[in-house]
């Protein structure tokens, strides 16, 4: 079946640096990507959405200077938590709808900031 | 903002049907209703989805009242791993991809 593949599942930086989470389309091509955010004990929050070849569409108070995202091909998608801070150490998760099939999602990247 | 009401959390002995109801009263003539779960620190999992029909899968039945403001999720023979959070969405079936927007579930739990 289509299957997003989500990279890094964990990763811990120290405050002020950059993290880039990649998400992979493995056997389909994903025009459109889904970024979401999961604090704990709470729903996915959407973030932004990321259209191949074109800039982010961001949701309402969702800084796109701090969570920069690309999207250069059909297949990867990329969001980038440019000088990280604790309070952006969250579960991080991508999505893409898979043509005819609806959606899918990848594994998740747990983000904490030291 | 989410168009549909499900109760925060339910609880299930294993090996019992679970039922998990969600109210979506303002849904209009071409959406449809998806259901799906996260299990702990994963991503969510497509479970199934319908227009007004029922519909069944491997996974779980649908079951939409015929007014279409209300449905149950059916996981009939819920086993331990069935322990997770459900999501109901609706949302129309377009060309192109328009973005879910997730509401804050149900937490199933099922008891041993």
């Amino acid at each position: 079946g289509a299957v997003v593949s989500q990279h890094p599942s964990r990763v811990i930086c120290k405050s002020g640096t950059s993290v880039k989470i990649e998400c992979r389309s493995l056997d389909f091509q994903a025009t459109t990507m889904f970024w979401y955010r999961q604090f704990p004990k709470q729903s996915l929050m959407l973030m932004a959405t990321s259209n191949e070849g074109s800039k982010a569409t961001y949701e309402q108070g969702v800084e796109k200077d701090k969570f920069l995202i690309n999207h250069a091909s059909l297949t990867l998608s990329t969001l980038t938590v440019t000088s990280a801070h604790p309070e952006d150490s969250s579960f991080y998760i991508c999505s893409a709808r898979v043509p005819g099939r609806g959606y899918t999602f990848g594994s998740g990247t747990r983000l904490t900031v030291v | 903002d989410a168009k549909t009401t499900q109760p925060p959390s339910m609880d299930c002995a294993e090996g019992r049907a679970a039922n998990l109801p969600c109210n979506h009263s303002t849904i209009s003539g071409n959406e449809y209703v998806y259901w799906y779960r996260q299990i702990h620190s994963q991503g969510p999992q497509y479970i199934i989805h319908g227009l007004k029909n029922n519909e069944t899968n491997e996974m779980a039945s649908l079951i939409i009242t015929e007014d279409r403001k209300s449905s149950t999720l059916i996981l009939p023979h819920a086993t331990l791993r069935d322990t997770a959070v459900y999501y109901c969405i609706v949302r129309e079936l377009l060309q192109g991809a328009q973005k879910l927007v997730f509401g804050q579930g149900t937490r199933l739990t099922i008891n041993p």
